[in-house]
């Protein structure tokens, strides 16, 4: 089975400094892994994928998440957060070569305060 | 290009009733799949469509049901509605199904079910 954990709720973080959003999964096999934001009344939004390759991916809107398989996480990261990166992120796990669908932590809420 | 579309936007029915909503994939899209969000949750998986053919199907009742059309449009049809139906249900398409490479799934807006 597979699963994904996003420890935190809520992450507070000032306008300006940099943010990290945890996540960690669990799947048998290699895993296939992604990272969404949802605005409030909105769908959810692709920012980045992990399918093989170099460990640190970089996606939209100036996120990049790295992917550690020894710790099996997938941290969503940016340099600078504005305040408009406020939303709901989303952390989704599915298994490599298999027809399964995306299993997504509960999220997690990214407030940026200026 | 225009992304997936979802209708209805927000919807209201009594508990009994039965529903229907739709999904538009992307143009050349052609899987199509439904998950639930509850309030304070992640998405969770209902059914996966692939060319036309059923392909995947979570946890859910058989009270839950979708179909894909020709033009790889879909809906999603639940019966017999419970109060813990009430959620915000979104549509994902991708271009080819969930076998595929590291294949990604790009959701619509979603339509926001209340049952009372």
């Amino acid at each position: 089975a597979q699963s994904v954990a996003q420890p935190e709720d809520q992450v507070n973080v000032a306008e300006g400094n940099p943010l990290t959003v945890k996540c960690t999964y669990s799947v048998s096999g290699n895993p296939y892994l992604f990272w969404y934001v949802q605005y409030p009344n909105r769908g959810l939004q692709f920012l980045l994928k992990y399918i093989t390759g170099d460990n640190l991916v970089k996606g939209s809107y100036g996120f990049e998440a790295e992917f550690n398989k020894s710790q099996t996480s997938f941290h969503l990261k940016k340099p600078s957060a504005l305040v408009s990166d406020s939303a709901l992120y989303f952390c989704a796990v599915r298994r490599s070569g298999s027809n399964t669908p995306l299993v997504f932590g509960k999220g997690t809420r990214l407030s940026v305060i200026a | 290009d225009a992304g997936v579309t979802q209708s209805p936007t927000h919807l209201i029915k009594t508990r009994g009733q039965q529903v229907t909503l739709r999904c538009s994939p992307i143009s050349g899209h052609k899987s199509v799949s439904w998950y639930q969000q509850v309030l304070g949750q992640g998405p969770q998986f209902i059914f996966q469509y692939y060319e036309k053919e059923e392909r995947g199907r979570g946890n859910f009742p058989d009270r839950f049901s979708a179909r894909q059309f020709p033009n790889y449009s879909s809906e999603l049809n639940v019966n017999a509605l419970l109060l813990g139906d009430s959620a915000l249900y979104l549509c994902a398409s991708s271009l080819r199904g969930l076998s595929g490479r590291g294949e990604t799934q790009y959701f619509g807006p979603g339509t926001r079910l209340l049952v009372l």
